[in-house]
């Protein structure tokens, strides 16, 4: 039962480069969701997706770009890293947004030098 | 702005002490409100959650939490501590009118120590 799967834990990236975070879940849930954590900031809603094919934005969108292809699969990437966006990214899934209560994966933390 | 605030961010605790954590959201309607928990080098895990019904919910490990519709507030309860609950608790909330989003708050990191 894998559940929430991100890959990968970890990443260093140099300013300008790009890269893609994967979120794979294997519950059959409609809607998946990209959270940034940052220090006495909690949680802030990236993107978020509530069917395959779909993707809307959420709280701190800039600088991100999302796509849902498969219902599985949830990718998050980033086009030109800053520094800004050093931080840890989780994803989450859930059934609904009728507040099912969301799984979460174990996190990317990722530092932008 | 639907919003939620938790008001203690870093609580320090002997084992056995009791514990309440606040969370308040902001007014914006009818709620569903949870309580997440995260272990140091862990992801977020399910506390408990309310839905409807009877405003005292209990949850894993002990803990519980109360909806008090008048005071816009879900805080969380344990009557007494243990070391291992040492982590950071999240207070998040959504809305009817907008359930596609969790909104969660900015956390309070709880230290136990023996």
């Amino acid at each position: 039962n894998a559940g929430v799967t991100q890959t990968p834990k970890f990443r260093v990236l140099k300013t300008g480069q790009s890269m893609t975070l994967l979120c794979a879940q294997d519950m059959n849930h409609e809607y998946m969701y990209w959270y940034r954590q940052d220090p006495g900031m909690g949680l802030r809603l990236i993107h978020y997706s509530v069917g395959e094919g779909t993707t809307a934005k959420g709280e701190v969108p800039d600088g991100y770009n999302v796509s849902r292809l498969k219902k599985q699969n949830f990718l998050l990437g980033l086009e030109s890293a800053a520094p800004s966006q050093t931080s840890v990214y989780f994803c989450a899934s859930s059934y609904g947004g009728l507040g099912y209560g969301y799984t979460f994966g174990s996190g990317t933390r990722l530092t932008v030098v | 702005a639907q919003s939620v605030s938790q008001h203690n961010h870093h609580v320090i605790l002997s084992e056995a002490a009791s514990l309440e954590l606040g969370c308040n959201y902001s007014y914006g309607g009818t709620v569903n409100l949870f309580w997440y928990v995260q272990y140091p080098g862990q992801h977020l895990q399910l506390l408990l959650k309310y839905f409807s019904g009877d405003p005292l919910v209990k949850g894993i490990k002990g803990f519980e939490a109360e909806f008090i519709k008048s005071k816009f507030s879900f805080n969380l309860r344990k009557p007494s501590v243990q070391w291992s609950d040492t982590a950071e608790y999240f207070c998040a909330v959504t809305y009817s009118n907008n359930t596609d989003k969790l909104i969660f708050g900015t956390g309070t990191r709880l230290q136990v120590f023996p």
